[in-house]
């Protein structure tokens, strides 16, 4: 059971250039989240989906593009890489409940540095 | 604004011990709250999910506990192991949105 799977694992970027980090769940999650986690900082949302064809802005989006057109991806696209841009970035999937306590899992990640 | 502080920003115990982490929260309307442990260079793993009702929940050597009316959270570690040593986060779930608050997490070492 492969889980939460993201690619690449590492990447730099120059300044300008464009790329999509990659999120696919095999759980059948339909709740899917990207986040990004600064050095020493908390993790902070980006962009959230409720499920295929539906995505919505969380703390962070500017800069940052998502799609969901299947249950399983999550791609996250850089559109303009900026030096404020490198981070670590988290993908994670969960399902909820009527009360919303559900577990949220997470892939390993990608590193993501622009130059 | 909703905002998730932890306590203390690092600790560093002798293997063996136990540890308290603390977890303050301001997040409204609150749907649940958990802990997450995140070892260097991995993605956060789940240690436990409370709801408004539960004040105390386990997972083996780790105990959380929940105190909705002071919006307070702490996760207790028994019999501390290297393999402890890891971020650990506390994550408050807004009701409704479902929208998650991540604090900063607390760095421990446990030390052999």
């Amino acid at each position: 059971n492969a889980g939460v799977t993201q690619t690449p694992k590492f990447r730099i970027l120059k300044i300008g250039q464009s790329m999509t980090l990659q999120c696919a769940q095999d759980m059948n999650h339909n709740y899917m989240y990207w986040y990004r986690q600064d050095p020493g900082m908390g993790l902070k949302l980006i962009y959230y989906s409720v499920g295929a064809g539906i995505t919505d802005k969380g703390e962070v989006p500017n800069g940052y593009n998502v799609s969901r057109s299947t249950t399983e991806d999550f791609p996250l696209r850089l559109e303009l890489a900026a030096p404020s841009q490198t981070s670590v970035y988290f993908c994670a999937s969960s399902t909820l409940s009527g009360t919303g306590n559900t577990e949220a899992f997470f892939g390993q990640g990608t590193r993501l540095t622009v130059v | 604004k909703n905002q998730v502080e932890q306590s203390p920003q690092s600790l560093i115990i002798l293997e063996g011990k136990n540890c308290t982490l603390q977890c303050n929260y301001t997040v409204s309307p609150f749907s649940n709250l958990r802990w997450y442990k995140q070892d260097t260079g991995r993605g956060p793993v789940s240690l436990t999910i409370m709801t408004f009702s539960e004040n105390t929940k386990s997972n083996g050597r780790y105990t959380a506990t929940l105190d909705a009316d002071t919006k307070q959270s702490s996760l207790h570690i028994t019999a501390s192991q290297l393999s402890d040593s890891a971020s650990y986060i506390c994550v408050v779930i807004s009701g409704g949105s479902y929208i998650p608050t991540f604090g900063r997490g607390t760095s421990l070492i446990v030390h052999p």
